[in-house]
């Protein structure tokens, strides 16, 4: 019974380096969605899915590219890190959107970005 | 747009005692979910209790309970005889009934004291 599952849990990355944080969900879960965590600002959305093929953005999109080619996998890529995207990553997932369903979290990816 | 406000960064409690940690919203939709998450220091998110807003009655879930004040966009989580494992990062969250984000507030820190 995973869940939601994240990797990596720790990542170093050198400025202008890119790398993809992977989520998977076994609960055949239509939404997911990712989440940056910084210290006084709570869980800041970054992209969203609502099904395999269908992504959007959220708050603080820029910097981050998603694709959900399958309804278990949401990669979130950073194509050129920066400093400003060191932070905490959540995958989180839900049946759906529209209703009493919680988000399930992944256990997070600490990234520093130098 | 959404907006949730939780105006403590910090609270203490005594072992044993209630605390009610606060939580204002902003919406102009009438249909709603309001979501309380707990973050302990390990760093996952568990998702506490739901609310909805056309919930006749105010959410519990053994411990915790949940105030809700639709007139005054309040939903406070009042966590009765506190523990010392209720030490943690508490997240107050609203999703809209037709959109597709859940939004956070900023969390507000809760120490148990012995």
């Amino acid at each position: 019974n995973a869940g939601v599952t994240q990797t990596p849990k720790f990542q170093v990355l050198k400025t202008g380096q890119s790398m993809t944080l992977q989520c998977a969900q076994d609960m055949n879960h239509e939404y997911m969605s990712w989440y940056r965590q910084d210290p006084g600002m709570g869980l800041r959305l970054i992209h969203y899915s609502v099904g395999a093929g269908i992504t959007d953005q959220g708050e603080v999109p820029n910097g981050y590219n998603v694709s959900r080619s399958t309804t278990e996998d949401f990669p979130l890529r950073l194509l050129s890190a920066a400093p400003s995207q060191t932070s905490v990553y959540f995958c989180a997932s839900s049946y759906s959107i529209g209703d009493r369903s919680p988000l399930h979290f992944g256990n997070g990816t600490r990234l520093t970005v130098t | 747009a959404q907006k949730i406000t939780q105006t403590q960064p910090g609270m203490f409690v005594q072992e044993k005692e209630a605390v009610t940690l606060d939580c204002t919203y902003d919406t102009s939709d009438q249909s709603y979910g309001l979501f309380w998450y707990k973050q302990p220091s390990s760093g996952e998110m568990i998702f506490l209790i739901y609310q909805g807003s056309y919930d006749e009655q105010n959410a519990t879930e053994g411990r915790y309970s949940l105030n809700f004040q639709k007139a005054r966009k309040s939903a406070n989580l009042v966590i009765s005889a506190s523990q010392l494992g209720d030490s943690a990062m508490y997240f107050c969250a609203m999703r809209e009934a037709y959109g597709n984000k859940l939004v956070f507030g900023a969390g507000t820190i809760l120490r148990v004291k012995s």
